[in-house]
């Protein structure tokens, strides 16, 4: 079936540095979203990525889209304590409708 | 955004009870839900789909008669975990979308969580 894998699962850094975490389907996505779970929370949007080759920057964090609409990825500049959590992508399957998540990378960032 | 809220955030419960989680959509109606699981360190888990006046989808490997769910009105959705033991023991999180903004494939927004634990 349609799986939408995401590596790497666990990353820790020192607070400024750089982190990036890659997201791979499958299948050909529409669309591709990204989440933020806090420790203890409930996921949170981030951005969607429609287009092929798509880039969109919030701040320090810079999500891509690829020219195949198969992988995306995210990357954050210069970490901060703030940035702690967990980061899905999904995208939806085929039928539509549903999210397919992927299995997270869990970010810490020391101090 | 679109505000989802879930209730109730914490549930401890005994073995062969049953429990009732409700979502709901505070800004807006949900014509559907969904429901996820969501296991310490791991992924969220898509158990079913929550349709406003019929019957829910639910995913393969998910038993309808222990999650019961109703989605009664365009605003609330329930998930019922019947005879509850403590492999039922996990975080369950609801969603919606926002009609306008969300289309059919569009942003998630996700209630608080409900931490259930079965004795």
């Amino acid at each position: 079936g349609q799986q939408v894998m995401q590596i790497p699962q666990y990353q820790h850094v020192q607070e400024g540095e750089d982190f990036t975490t890659y997201c791979n389907s499958s299948t050909t996505l529409s669309n591709i979203q990204w989440y933020k779970q806090r420790p203890g929370g409930h996921p949170v949007f981030l951005i969607q990525l429609v287009k092929s080759g798509e880039v969109k920057k919030q701040k320090r964090l810079t999500f891509q889209f690829g020219e195949a609409k198969k992988n995306s990825s995210l990357h954050i500049t210069a970490t901060q304590t703030t940035d702690v959590g967990t980061y899905f992508c999904a995208g939806p399957n085929n039928q539509g409708g549903k999210l397919i998540f992927g299995q997270g990378t869990e970010l810490s960032v020391k101090p | 955004g679109a505000v989802v809220s879930q209730h109730p955030s914490w549930v401890i419960c005994k073995s062969g009870t049953s429990v009732k989680i409700e979502c709901r959509s505070l800004d807006f109606q949900a014509t559907t839900m969904f429901w996820y699981r969501q296991f310490p360190k791991q992924s969220l888990m898509l158990m079913a789909t929550s349709n406003e006046g019929s019957k829910a989808t639910y995913e393969q490997g998910v038993e309808k008669d222990k999650f019961l769910i109703n989605h009664a009105s365009l605003t609330l959705s329930t998930l019922t975990v019947t005879s509850a033991h403590p492999e039922d023991s996990s975080f369950y999180i609801c969603s919606a979308r926002a009609p306008l903004a969300g289309g059919l494939t569009g942003e998630l927004f996700f209630g608080e969580g409900s931490r259930l634990t079965v004795l």
